[in-house]
Order: C-alpha cells, then sequence, then structure tokens
C-alpha cells in the first residue's frame, strides 16, 4: 500500500519561498500508471489542484500559479517536490501531496502539511 | 475552465435516511468524474471514479451516477461515519477542478 508523506517549513514569510517535499514508500514512484500531485485547501474552503509530475519529469500544472510554481521529482530518493514563490497570506493552506491514476483522479493522499504565511 | 458546481452546499440527515448530492459541471466531462469523502481534519478520500465506478474498499451505499454534465453522489442507509465534507472533481482535462463541497451533518 503506498504512502505519501508530506515535509516542509509550516511558516513562510511574505514574499518568500514555499518549498515542501513528499516521500514516497510503498509503491514505486516510476510507475507509468501514477502522476504525482500537489493540491491545497486553505483553511475552512475547498480543494485547489496544483499540479503534478511525471516520473520522466513532464509537468502540468494550475495556470493561476504557473509563474510561482517550481515541482521537481527525484526518482532515486522516491521524492517530488514543490516550491511556491512569492508567497502571500492568501497561499496559507493544508497542502497535500497525492497520487494521481493515469493524471486522472486521485486515489492516495498524504496527511497534508499546514503551511502559514506570516 | 469547466466549472463544478455542487448543491446543496450542506444538508443534515438521520442515520437510516438517504441523501442525494449534485454535481454539475459548465461543459460536458463524459464519465470523467469522481467522488471524494472528507472527514475533518483529514486528506480526502476516493470514493467514486468514472461517475459510477466504486473505489476499492467503499461500502456499496455510496452509489455515483451521471453523464456529461449533470452527475449524482447517493449515499443509501446512512451510517453515523457518513458526517463529511464531499467533493466532486472532473478529471477530462486539466486543470483538474473540484467542486465546492457538500458538507453532510448526521443527526
Amino acid at each position: 500500500q503506498v504512502q505519501l508523506q508530506e515535509s516542509g517549513p509550516g511558516l513562510v514569510k511574505p514574499s518568500q519561498t514555499l518549498s515542501l517535499t513528499c516521500n514516497v514508500s510503498g509503491g514505486s514512484i516510476n510507475s507509468g500508471d501514477y502522476y504525482w500531485s500537489w493540491i491545497r485547501q486553505p483553511p475552512g474552503k475547498g480543494l485547489e489542484w496544483i499540479g503534478y509530475i511525471y516520473y520522466n519529469g513532464g509537468i502540468w500544472d494550475n495556470p493561476s500559479l504557473r509563474s510561482r510554481l517550481t515541482i521537481t521529482i527525484d526518482t532515486s530518493k522516491s521524492q517530488f517536490s514543490l516550491q511556491l514563490h512569492s508567497v502571500t497570506a492568501a497561499d496559507t493552506a493544508v497542502y497535500y501531496c497525492a497520487r494521481a491514476y493515469s493524471g486522472w483522479y486521485f486515489d492516495s493522499w498524504g496527511q497534508g502539511t499546514l503551511v502559514t504565511v506570516s | 475552465d469547466i466549472q463544478m458546481t455542487q448543491s446543496p452546499s450542506s444538508l443534515s440527515a438521520s442515520v437510516g435516511d438517504g441523501v442525494t448530492i449534485t454535481c454539475r459541471a459548465s461543459q460536458g466531462i463524459s464519465y470523467y468524474l469522481a467522488w471524494y469523502q472528507q472527514k475533518a481534519g483529514n486528506a480526502p478520500k476516493l470514493l467514486i471514479y468514472a461517475a459510477s465506478t466504486l473505489q476499492s474498499g467503499v461500502p456499496s451505499r455510496f452509489i455515483g451516477s451521471g453523464s456529461g454534465t449533470d452527475f449524482t453522489l447517493t449515499i443509501t442507509s446512512l451510517q453515523p461515519e457518513d458526517a463529511a465534507t464531499y467533493y466532486c472533481q472532473k478529471y477530462i482535462r486539466a486543470p483538474y477542478i473540484f467542486g465546492q463541497g457538500t458538507k453532510l451533518e448526521i443527526k
């Protein structure tokens, strides 16, 4: 059973870069069946897809965040990462990493990590 | 972008009741729709994909239907553990949009 675990600072200052890493265990990050995703949820609000990366480095992202977004993958460490640049208070959210089957629906999720911009 | 609209935004029902949540797409999305359950303080959990296919391990009281622009999630014989917020998500193409959520309270 695949497990995903987010890690990174819980507090980021405005205008700085939010950086998170997701560690994948119990399954292969090299599997061609899955895309490795970031999704966020502001406190008390709904879910927003940020983007995802394929094992070969291909990236699909939300146009609303594209100019501030960097997503990378390190298959040797079974990890993928998110960087969101020039953050503001509006980027305060629980950030989830998730696995998307065929890049479609999200069948496994990390527990989420709250990042506060302040 | 295709927008997803859920209704109602919240509802309350008793144990043993059945409820239906609706999700409408602003354009046709065929059957490329998933449903998730999110309990307070937890990550979302996939319930249904391809509009009506039950994810492994999900109880059969969760029923998805629809295609095109109109979809429903029906929960029959409500249990106390069904209290949660439910989200639909379209995945016909990026960006992958979620509905705004429906909060289900069990009386």
